[in-house]
């Protein structure tokens, strides 16, 4: 079955440094995503991208936060400046259209800000 | 109006009970109702969805049923077994381009032997 591939799996970087997160979404799929999950909590939307550009965002992607799809086969999630508070689990995820149901999540990436 | 409401956090049944999560969603435009299963250290995984024009769906051991009147909805796992152990979302989408999955707070469950 097809995936949706993150990587790393566990990142761990100092607060003020960048970082890049990778996905490698399913290959057909058009609309891609990226979540966040702070321990212990409910899975957040960040931003959804398609045809090269952001097509929403909520209000945690503020600044610090961009997308780009540099190829055709991956996605990535840079934050500019880590903080304390971006210590959370991030999921990609893809969808074939924007109409079709089912969204495929990756594994994530634990990152961990110290 | 966003936001979608679950309970309760935490839930401990034998093995064969029959668990119930439930959620509650503000937005009418919403129109369609997944819910996933999250295993530690993985993704959220699609367990069954639901539109507002159907009551009720049933897969396998998974049934969902939803009160549109009531803007509610519920999971129910029929026989649960120690496997389905895992946290349980549900979340709510308005299948316009590209829209957002919004998540309720998530049902840690557990299945005793």
């Amino acid at each position: 079955e097809p995936e949706v591939t993150q990587t790393p799996s566990h990142q761990v970087t100092q607060m003020g440094q960048e970082v890049i997160l990778r996905c490698v979404p399913i290959s057909n799929h058009l609309y891609f995503y990226w979540y966040r999950q702070i321990l212990g909590q409910k899975v957040e939307f960040l931003v959804s991208f398609y045809n090269n550009e952001i097509s929403e965002k909520s209000e945690i992607f503020d600044d610090q936060f961009s997308v780009e799809r540099p190829d055709g086969s991956n996605f990535t999630l840079k934050i500019r400046s880590t903080k304390l508070e971006d210590s959370a689990m991030y999921f990609c995820a893809s969808r074939i259209t924007g109409f079709s149901l089912g969204y495929t999540f990756g594994s994530g990436t634990r990152l961990t800000v110290v | 109006q966003q936001q979608v409401k679950q309970s309760p956090q935490s839930l401990i049944v034998q093995k064969g009970g029959i668990p119930i999560i439930n959620c509650a969603y503000e937005n009418t435009a919403f129109d369609y109702f997944p819910w996933y299963q999250q295993f530690p250290g993985k993704g959220p995984a699609l367990l069954i969805a639901i539109r507002p024009d159907v009551s009720e769906k049933k897969e396998g051991r998974f049934t969902i049923s939803f009160n549109k009147s009531a803007k509610q909805f519920s999971l129910h796992i029929m026989d649960s077994q120690p496997g389905d152990s895992a946290t349980y979302f549900c979340a709510a989408h308005k299948e316009t381009s590209g829209s957002r999955l919004t998540f309720g707070e998530g049902t840690q469950l557990t299945v005793n032997p």
